[in-house]
């Protein structure tokens, strides 16, 4: 059974720096066009970032400059780096698989990390 | 950018109606449009691929339709465990979401 599980969410102080992680098991990460997706109190989801089987990255222009996103093939495992992070960084952080150019879904999920920047 | 309108943003029905919602673009989109369900502290799931396509496991009271900027997603019978948030999705946009609740 495919499964997705991120971990690194913590309380961060502006400014400050973060690395998300999400593992996977029965599926390969490098494979698969695979994005991170947030989503603030209250809100829909917002998608952040997606990082291509060939590797290109792409970035939402909210975090472009601030946000690395990257993978480690030989861990099977997606990263978000995060810096400089802003009070509107708080959000629930989904990894997520992207099925580019099969009707764009979502289709696998994550079970969410939560990222809180406060003072 | 593309822009995606949901309506309602939320809607109180009786268990057994009918419930739809739609989805609008600012733009003709030839891009799939699909559907999620997303309850309390979940991640969302998929329910309805390129407009109208059910994914494997989603009960067939579950639909939609719809075509260039008007789509349309219903609950030909609402249940108990419908209630939920519902977004429309396409490329890497979403829709801002319509909470569904019991009457």
């Amino acid at each position: 059974e495919v499964q997705l599980v991120e971990s690194g969410g913590d309380l961060i102080q502006p400014g400050g720096s973060l690395r998300l992680s999400c593992a996977a098991s029965d599926f390969t990460v490098s494979s698969n066009y695979m994005s991170w997706v947030r989503q603030a109190p209250g809100k829909g989801p917002e998608w952040v970032s997606v990082i291509y089987r060939g590797g290109n990255t792409y970035y939402a222009d909210s975090v472009k400059g601030r946000f690395t996103i990257s993978r480690d093939n030989s861990k099977n495992t997606l990263y978000l780096q995060m810096n400089s992070l802003r009070t509107e960084d708080t959000a629930v952080y989904y990894c997520a698989r992207w099925a580019y150019g099969d009707n764009d879904y979502f289709d696998y999920w994550g079970q969410g990390t939560l990222v809180t920047v406060s003072s | 950018d593309i822009q995606m309108t949901q309506s309602p943003s939320s809607l109180s029905a009786s268990v057994g109606d009918r419930v739809t919602i739609t989805c609008q673009t600012s733009e003709y989109i030839r891009n799939p449009l699909n559907w999620y369900q997303q309850k309390p502290g979940k991640a969302p799931r998929l329910l309805i691929y390129d407009s109208s396509n059910l994914q494997t496991g989603v009960p067939s009271r579950f639909s939609g339709s719809g075509s260039g900027t008007d789509f349309t997603f219903t609950i030909s019978s609402l249940q108990p465990e419908d209630i939920a948030t519902y977004y429309c999705q396409q490329f890497l946009t979403f829709g801002g979401g319509t909470k569904v609740a019991i009457k």
